[in-house]
């Protein structure tokens, strides 16, 4: 069971547009910076945004993130079918002082 | 560049011990934090532990404490991860990540290919 709550799953058409949710609490989320990760099929993770809404040099701004309360969202626009792969958010939970991922998204572009 | 080369993933018996290894280059790797993180076959991503830049500062995962032990030297460059006591749940990739700051709390920037751990009999 993660700390953090994701969907199992999401699917889209190509030129598409889907969300990712992530649901923490006080400890995590509501009191530290959200990032993602993508983890494309037998390769590591890839970091994709930080500090709740930045994408490092080289992510297409076809990702972005948002943060609110206890939640966060992953937005990506235009789908194409290399997206396909497994997403994670991340955080700090200072209650445990440890980091925690939820349980992961994997995104099928149909 | 910055890179994170994983190594001493091996096939390791209930009970037994291994080190793995991460040698980093390309950056000033004593100013900043590094975790692992592992992966259980078909299950997401578990962070384990995380080093400050210092090493003055470590943290454990619960699932963990007491049987695996993180530690690092900055003159070479290299992190390292003691697993002690290995169970059959401890089988999996283990990835070792650079924070973006000093601390390991920052988030994890760069990413090795991984090392993979297998405690069977």
């Amino acid at each position: 069971q993660s700390v953090l709550t994701q969907p199992p799953s999401v699917s889209a058409a190509p030129g598409q547009k889907i969300t990712i949710s992530c649901s923490g609490s006080s400890s995590n989320i509501g009191n530290n910076y959200v990032s993602w990760f993508h983890q494309l099929p037998g390769t590591a993770p890839k970091l994709l945004i930080y500090e709740n809404n930045k994408r490092p040099s080289g992510i297409p701004d076809r990702f972005s993130g948002s943060k609110s309360g206890t939640s966060a969202t992953l937005g990506i626009t235009g789908l194409q079918t290399g997206d396909e792969a497994d997403y994670y958010c991340g955080t700090w939970d200072t209650s445990v002082a440890a980091w925690v991922f939820g349980g992961g998204t994997k995104l099928t572009v149909l | 560049e910055v890179q994170l080369l994983e190594s001493g993933g091996d096939l390791a018996q209930p009970g037994g011990s291994l080190r793995l290894s991460c040698t980093a280059s390309g950056f000033s790797f004593s100013g900043y934090g590094m975790s692992w993180v592992r992966q259980a076959p078909g299950k997401g991503l578990e962070w384990v532990s995380g080093i400050s830049g210092s090493a003055h500062s470590t943290h454990y995962a619960d699932s963990v404490k007491g049987r695996l032990t993180i530690s690092r030297d900055n003159s070479n460059n290299m992190l390292y991860l003691q697993l002690n006591s290995l169970r059959a749940e401890d089988t999996a990739v283990y990835y070792c990540a650079k924070s973006a700051g000093a601390g390991n709390y920052y988030y994890m920037d760069v990413w090795g290919k991984g090392t993979t751990v297998t405690v069977s009999s």
